[in-house]
């Protein structure tokens, strides 16, 4: 089964536009951590935010903010006022305790703005 | 420099052929992982390994082996590559334990079976 899953494929937006990227994991373990990365066409990793289970808060960087929900298992990205560099593939990763912090991905969310 | 490295940054090959990825890195870490990226299946891991000593098959293993040369050197071969491994290849390195572990990717590799 898919640890974490991202089901929108690909998205297209408008600059300027709000956009949400979603993200559901499953996990039987209390402490895990959830990632998103960013992967510009460039193709490089770029490592974008930690959340440890125990942690609900949201966070807001710049135009970026993440939505933590236990209760529904999800970690979803929100970018604001979207522009032009924001385009990339976002991923979203789990890590378990349990597996060895192994880190699993969902399978990315391709993010097209639109100038 | 960057502190994960991968070698060569392109690769194009025939099937059959042996090849091997290679990623050093700078940062001290014990474990290096090896993943792929195909379009629309996002990154699966092939091998990882937590110390010099230790080698584990990932999702992905089959058609594939490594080798961790030393804590900084952890190469992945191709026996004979087919033309359904072409794809794009990121080596890692993790930190467990402490405040802020993540994943450090190198800049990948993409290689094309033919």
């Amino acid at each position: 089964a898919q640890k974490v899953t991202q089901a929108q494929t690909e998205i297209s937006v408008v600059e300027k536009e709000d956009v949400t990227l979603d993200c559901v994991y499953e996990t039987r373990d209390t402490t895990y951590y959830l990632f998103w990365y960013k992967q510009p066409p460039s193709g490089e990793l770029v490592f974008l935010i930690r959340r440890n289970s125990f942690d609900e808060q949201n966070e807001i960087s710049g135009r970026y903010s993440w939505n933590f929900q236990k209760s529904t298992s999800s970690f979803n990205f929100t970018i604001t006022a979207s522009q032009v560099v924001d385009s990339a593939v976002y991923f979203c990763a789990l890590s378990e305790t349990n597996t060895g912090n192994q880190f699993y991905f969902g399978t990315g969310t391709s993010l097209t703005v639109i100038p | 420099d960057a502190d994960v490295t991968q070698t060569p940054r392109n690769r194009i090959t025939k099937t059959g052929k042996r090849i091997m990825l290679e990623c050093s890195q700078t940062k001290g870490h014990d474990r290096m992982y090896w993943y792929r990226q195909d379009p629309g299946l996002g990154l699966r891991l092939i091998y990882y390994s937590f110390d010099v000593k230790d080698i584990n098959k990932g999702e992905i293993s089959d058609g594939y082996s490594v080798s961790r040369q030393a804590q900084a050197k952890f190469s992945l071969s191709l026996e004979s590559a087919i033309p359904n491994q072409t794809a794009l290849y990121f080596c890692a390195t993790s930190d467990p334990g402490t405040a802020n572990e993540k994943l450090f990717f190198g800049s990948g590799t993409q290689l094309s079976v033919l």
